[in-house]
């Protein structure tokens, strides 16, 4: 079973382009959460999501950050116009439900670097 | 609203000592509490959880944490370290009052192990 599957691992952008961040989960799994790292920080929450709805979206920048989970294919979380202080690392999580202490299984991240 | 606070950015011990990472956190409604490690460049890998029942967690590796409500902790502690537990470790908290699994996390302490 393949664990949640992040790419690209390292993304280049120049100021003022999008960015798409992908997210597969594991299989099974129809719960998928996004963090963000900024460097020498912790991870902080930015939205979660079941197929085809956001459940919660409380962390997410309110202008250019969106996150989809369509009922096929990976979850992506898009960045329009980026700058450079979104540069981070950006993690998905995904588990099989929303159980409380359900394990969540993090992907190894995407790094995004603003240029 | 919940919060963790992890004391000591930087721990540094020498190989087959005592392992000690603080974690105190803030709830108005019960915790479920979580520690993750992170490996350069990776995702975050779970040491352990509290949920509810016994209050001496014991993890993967070795390590463990004991929840104590009064003082509002969740140290993470080992008894020997070894060269391979160097990494940065996080804690999260969770509550029922989040959606889904939704964790806060900590800042993260990194931890150098000393031959």
């Amino acid at each position: 079973n393949a664990g949640v599957m992040q790419n690209p691992r390292h993304l280049v952008r120049r100021r003022g382009q999008e960015a798409r961040l992908r997210c597969s989960p594991m299989k099974g799994h129809s719960h998928v959460y996004w963090y963000r790292q900024l460097p020498e920080e912790g991870l902080k929450f930015m939205v979660y999501l079941q197929k085809e709805n956001i459940i919660d979206e409380s962390g997410m920048p309110k202008e250019r950050f969106s996150a989809e989970f369509p009922k096929e294919g990976p979850s992506i979380l898009r960045i329009q116009q980026v700058v450079r202080g979104d540069s981070a690392a950006y993690f998905c999580a995904s588990s099989p439900a929303d159980g409380i202490g359900t394990e969540a299984f993090f992907g190894q991240g995407t790094r995004l670097t603003v240029v | 609203a919940q919060s963790v606070t992890q004391l000591g950015s930087h721990v540094s011990v020498s190989e087959g000592a005592l392992v000690l990472l603080r974690c105190n956190y803030s709830s108005s409604v019960p915790p479920y509490l979580f520690w993750y490690v992170q490996y350069p460049n990776q995702g975050l890998q779970l040491l352990l959880k509290y949920t509810t029942g016994a209050t001496l967690v014991k993890g993967i590796n070795g390590f463990e944490a004991e929840f104590k409500k009064s003082e509002t902790s969740f140290h993470l502690t080992k008894p020997s370290a070894h060269m391979s537990d160097a990494a940065e470790y996080f804690c999260a908290v969770t509550t029922l009052n989040n959606a889904g699994n939704m964790l806060t996390f900590g800042g993260g302490t990194r931890l150098m192990v000393k031959p």
